[in-house]
């Protein structure tokens, strides 16, 4: 079956550009993550859904990262004001019903601030 | 702020060689789980083990957990060229996955 995907894969805007990252989880799958990845690092937590409730933002770095899942399957990141710190992969998730299952990572999409 | 740290931060075999990676954490732990990442790409799972486990296989893979010196280690017998990428532990912190900086590893044909 599909996997998660991501869209755009890739992502260049200006500083004080606002941009919007999909992700679209495996069918069913009632959690979902976002992590955010800098160069030569491992994942940082974001956020976590389940089902619509965003559950835990903790991880958002500041109040211009909204992440929202309206009707609990398909996800956006939306960071507004963009600055060059904020140039990262982010990497979106899911799991099959509790948060502690396997979580299933989609390619990513690599955002670069200019 | 990440969890574990992975020791080495990079290894450099020969195809046919074992590979073993470490990976200490902090706090306790419901398990951990080890993913391997391809360049420019997103994470692979690979292998889950609870915290009342010592050691678990699949394939290749062996991990190893020690709850008492809060460390794993993950071994890849036989190692491919196409087994190079970065490998990362992480463990269960509520859900979220909190991850170590991860371990390069280069599998010279």
């Amino acid at each position: 079956g599909a996997g998660v995907s991501q869209s755009p894969r890739y992502k260049v805007a200006k500083r004080g550009q606002d941009v919007a990252l999909r992700c679209d989880p495996i069918s069913g799958h009632v959690s979902l993550f976002w992590y955010q990845q800098a160069l030569g690092q491992g994942p940082e937590f974001l956020t976590y859904f389940q089902n619509e409730a965003q559950l835990d933002k903790s991880g958002l770095p500041s109040d211009r990262f909204f992440a929202e899942r309206p009707e609990g399957s398909v996800s956006t990141l939306k960071i507004q004001r963009t600055q060059q710190e904020d140039s990262a992969v982010y990497l979106c998730a899911s799991s099959w019903q509790l948060s502690t299952d396997t979580q299933y990572f989609g390619p990513g999409t690599r955002l670069t601030v200019l | 702020s990440q969890q574990g740290e992975e020791d080495p931060q990079a290894l450099s075999i020969q195809e046919g060689e074992n590979a073993t990676m470490n990976c200490s954490y902090k706090t306790s732990i419901n398990n951990l789980q080890w993913y391997r990442q391809n360049s420019g790409r997103g994470l692979v799972h690979l292998i889950l083990i609870r915290s009342n486990e010592r050691e678990k296989h699949s394939g290749r893979l062996r991990v190893t957990l020690d709850t008492s010196k809060k460390s794993s280690s993950l071994l890849i017998t036989a190692s491919r060229a196409a087994d190079t990428a970065s490998y990362f532990c992480a463990t269960d912190g509520g859900g979220k996955l909190i991850f170590g900086q991860g371990t390069e590893l280069s599998v010279k044909p």
